[in-house]
């Protein structure tokens, strides 16, 4: 167990619809990233946040948006989905911290199927 | 510019054999860490191995070492005595302090066989 905790693990939903993938880091960490994983690729990097403030941003749609809230979890809103948006989406956490080097710690994945 | 470079898209082994996945690196910032993580079927990211670029010795974690070599920018991971369960995808990546995010690699599917 990471300590990293995501909901929903799985989620089916029509295009066109929004949803909310939601993250809780491990305790005492303050950065947060996401990630998409489509079908047998990589992954890629979406955003991350550092107490609270966006850090730096991948490739993320407009139509995605995340936010980390004061008690440091996150929230990761995707709008106006397409069949292409089906991947597993990753919450990592770790200290954080300009100087930091350390791992990340993974969640078990949000798996988003668009229909 | 690619920062992650994992030039086996596949590989198979035999079960008890070593392993050697490939894993080459960019980066000019002086301090940073490598990274394995593994991703079986199941889909989960599992933490292998870490290395700073200021450890000397190459990092063991039981049946994972990782062989750094810093000058050439490579740090592969050594599976030894392979198993069946070592079967899934191996991710390497990096940290750099300054940057901006944790890069991961494209990945290596091994397959373990019987």
């Amino acid at each position: 167990d990471s300590g990293v905790t995501q909901t929903p693990k799985h989620l089916i939903t029509a295009t066109g619809q929004r949803v909310t993938l939601r993250c809780s880091p491990r305790s005492g960490d303050l950065s947060v990233y996401w990630y998409q994983q489509s079908l047998d690729q990589g992954l890629q990097f979406l955003i991350q946040y550092y107490n609270g403030e966006e850090r730096a941003k991948g490739n993320i749609l407009e139509r995605f948006s995340a936010q980390q809230f004061p008690d440091l979890h996150s929230e990761l809103n995707l709008s106006s989905l397409e069949l292409g948006d089906s991947a597993l989406y990753f919450c990592a956490s770790s200290v954080g911290g300009t100087t930091n080097t350390g791992e990340l710690f993974f969640g078990e994945g949000s798996r988003l199927t668009v229909l | 510019a690619q920062k992650i470079t994992q030039t086996q898209p596949g590989m198979f082994v035999q079960e008890k054999e070593a392993v050697t996945l490939d894993c080459t690196y960019d980066t000019s910032d002086p301090s940073y860490g490598l990274f394995w993580y593994k991703q079986p079927s199941s889909g989960e990211m599992i933490f292998l191995i870490y290395q700073g670029s200021y450890d000397q010795q190459n990092a063991t974690e039981g049946r994972y070492s990782l062989n750094f070599q810093k000058a050439r920018k490579s740090a592969n991971l050594v599976i030894s005595a392979s198993q069946l369960g070592d079967s899934a995808m191996y991710f390497c990546a990096m940290r750099e302090p300054g940057g901006q995010n944790f890069v991961f690699g494209p990945g290596t599917r091994l397959s373990v066989l019987p």
